[in-house]
């Protein structure tokens, strides 16, 4: 089964600062697809970004990009120039491409708190 | 409004009551997903449906019923509640090509008492 581990259960940053959120998957499959939503205050969910495992380029948009590295099973997320609108919970989700499995595995979370 | 909607926002109820929690799209996708969301778990699949009259076990099945005889309408039954079952359900679809994202509804926080 695929597993999905965030290690960072709080980060904090200062306003118009980097700060990157790690994640980490267990697979065996080489096709699948990785996912960053944010869940803010309000409880919605958004999809931030997301990867294709089969392209060799980070994905970016905005002021978020994602550090991709399948060899290792890692898929970080960066978010560059921090705003106050940033601080939420943040969750990586992989989710196999075979047909018959269309579901999102979610990691446990990244609290991010972004400091004035 | 075209999106993804889930009644009700906010459910008390007591243990041992049944409860249903409703989700409807107008997307017409063809995945739909009920999770719950607890601290330190994240979100954890209960079940999902790959069409009308098409549905699966996730992680967390027991204690949950569902059905989909309209594409666009996926209940979650609570058929006897339990205090464990006290959490924030979300209802995603999506549609079927595999880079598709899911869409989430707005969640309903049940408790339980």
């Amino acid at each position: 089964a695929q597993t999905v581990t965030q290690s960072q259960p709080e980060m904090s940053v200062q306003e118009a600062e980097t700060v990157t959120l790690s994640c980490t998957y267990d697979t065996s499959e080489s096709d699948y697809y990785l996912f960053w939503y944010k869940q803010p205050p309000s409880r919605q969910m958004i999809l931030v970004i997301r990867q294709e495992a089969y392209k060799q380029q980070n994905a970016t948009e905005n002021r978020f990009s994602v550090n991709f590295q399948k060899a290792a099973k890692s898929f970080s997320l960066k978010i560059s120039d921090s705003q106050l609108g940033d601080a939420a919970m943040y969750f990586c989700a992989y989710r196999r491409s075979n047909f018959g499995n269309e579901k999102l595995t979610f990691g446990t979370g990244t609290r991010l708190t972004i400091i004035p | 409004d075209a999106g993804i909607t889930q009644s009700p926002r906010y459910k008390i109820t007591e243990t041992g009551r049944q409860v249903t929690l409703m989700c409807h799209q107008t997307w017409s996708h063809s995945y739909m997903f009920w999770y719950r969301q607890d601290l330190g778990h994240g979100l954890r699949l209960i079940y999902y449906s790959a069409a009308a009259d098409i549905t699966d076990k996730g992680e967390v099945p027991d204690g949950y019923v569902v059905s989909r005889s309209k594409t666009e309408n996926f209940p979650l039954t609570l058929e006897s509640a339990t205090r464990s079952q006290t959490s924030v359900y979300f209802c995603a679809s999506s549609a079927w090509v595999y880079n598709s994202p899911l869409h989430f509804g707005n969640g309903t926080r049940l408790t339980v008492t």
